[in-house]
């Protein structure tokens, strides 16, 4: 079965620095691009980065660039996001998806979803 | 970058009637090289993740009931639930992957 698990969520102060991580299984993880997602609360789904199977490609929303960072480690079956420099309208539900066909493509499956609040 | 709008942001439809979801790129999300339309729609009942319903505008998920469809290319696609259940309930997303990744902002269906 595949499955996602996100972790690293918590409480953070604006200014702040939080990492999250994805844990995959159930599928060879180095095939794939993943992507993280977020959604805020009561609010729709925004996009927020991607990386390619390799590790090599990044991409990300204007909103994260320059704060955030993708990275995986393919010998551990892990995908990473290291955000710095947090703003309240981070607080979100960060999903991690693995990327059916490259870096440009629909999410399938995702993970349960890790909250980041960002307050003082 | 292709902002994708959906309407409407909500309806109400009763159990066994149609419903019907729109979604609009700024601009074309379909390569005439390829005839494919970069769209996919996701299903999010409340308090679980999204699921990916249809991808390349018309393709339905393995496992997705027959009774979601989708249709369009080039900026405006639609999906329909051409027989609304109780299991329906949710909010409806479009996402393009044309150009880099943008969803619609949602569309919540209830039981009329």
């Amino acid at each position: 079965e595949v499955q996602l698990v996100e972790s690293g969520g918590g409480l953070v102060q604006p200014g702040g620095s939080q990492g999250l991580s994805c844990a995959a299984s159930g599928f060879i993880f180095s095939n794939y691009a993943m992507g993280w997602v977020r959604q805020a609360p009561g609010k729709g789904l925004e996009w927020v980065s991607s990386i390619g199977d390799s590790g090599s490609n990044t991409h990300y929303a204007d909103s994260v660039k320059g704060r955030f960072t993708i990275s995986r480690d393919n010998s551990k079956n892990t995908l990473y996001l290291q955000m710095h420099d947090l703003r309240a309208e981070d607080t979100a539900v960060y999903y991690c998806a693995r990327q059916v066909s490259g870096m440009y493509s629909w999410f399938d499956p995702w993970g349960q979803g890790t909250l980041v609040t960002v307050s003082s | 970058d292709i902002v994708m709008t959906q309407s409407p942001d909500s309806l109400a439809v009763s159990l066994g009637e149609r419903a019907t979801i729109n979604c609009k790129s700024s601009q074309t999300v379909s390569y005439s090289s390829n005839i494919k339309n970069y769209l996919a729609w996701y299903q999010q009942k409340p308090g679980q993740p999204p699921k990916v319903l249809i991808y390349w505008a018309s393709t339905r998920e393995s496992g997705v009931p027959d009774r979601f469809s989708g249709s369009g290319s080039g900026t405006d696609f639609t999906l329909t639930i051409s027989s609304l259940q109780a299991e329906d309930v949710a909010v409806y997303y479009c996402q393009q992957y044309y150009s880099s990744v943008t969803f619609g902002g949602g569309t919540k269906v209830e039981i009329k």
